[in-house]
């Protein structure tokens, strides 16, 4: 199986920084790399797909990039409700395997 | 609007066996993968099984091969996932997610359910 890990797992933040999680992949995903928010009590909300491609009605904020086993995900200027646990997923290969978060709070 | 209820969860002793349900509505149901993704009591995402669309080919974590078999009832909308010789370590909740295509391959999902709570313990 691939091993996704992110980093770093924990972040302190303050309303408007500029924020960046990375996710590893143990081998090349390609691009078939997506980003997902989840809220305490709430179900995940996909973010990003594709490792770029801003899903329908997420804020342009948010952005992905990168390819083969490095990505990166970039809040551009934090806003309240971003405060969140963000996890990687690749879906190159079953099982779509998950990083293991990273968890954005409020510095 | 994009709707996934999942429902079946409960109290199980090691063991046993639970089937849960995940009927979607919203969409046209058999043009879509579905997946069960689960997650226990604070810890993270964990990808349990897909199912293609036209249900004839499915993928399952090994955790859980042998024990889970996801399938699906197009006329119905639904997804069910059959768990059987359940252990404290399935303990979690499970999340019916819809995939973007009804590929089971590179499926990221797009929806998802509330989730429904299943506890093995004696």
């Amino acid at each position: 199986d691939i091993q996704m890990t992110q980093s770093p797992s924990s972040l302190s933040a303050s309303i408007g920084d500029r924020v960046t999680i990375t996710c590893r992949a143990s081998s090349s995903v390609d691009t078939y790399l997506n980003w997902y928010q989840q809220k305490p009590g709430k179900a995940p909300k996909l973010l990003i797909y594709a490792a770029s491609t801003l899903q329908s009605g997420v804020p342009s904020r948010f952005s992905g990039s990168g390819s083969g086993a490095d990505f990166t995900l970039t809040i551009s200027s934090l806003q309240p409700e971003d405060f969140a646990t963000y996890y990687c997923q690749q879906s190159f290969s079953s099982p779509g395997t998950f990083g293991q978060g990273t968890r954005l709070e409020i510095k | 609007e994009v709707q996934l209820l999942e429902s079946g969860g409960g109290l199980v002793q090691p063991g046993g066996s639970l089937r849960l349900s995940c009927v979607g509505s919203g969409f046209t149901f058999s043009s879509y993968a579905m997946s069960w993704v689960r997650q226990a009591p604070g810890k993270g995402l964990v990808w349990v099984s897909i199912i293609g669309g036209s249900r004839n080919i499915t993928y399952s974590a090994d955790s859980v091969k042998g024990r889970f078999t996801i399938s699906r009832d197009n006329s119905k909308n639904t997804l069910y996932l059959q768990m059987d010789s359940l252990r404290a370590e399935d303990t979690a909740v499970y999340y019916c997610a819809r995939g973007h295509s009804g590929s089971p391959r590179f499926n990221f999902l797009d929806n998802w359910g509330q989730g429904t709570l299943v506890t093995v313990s004696s």
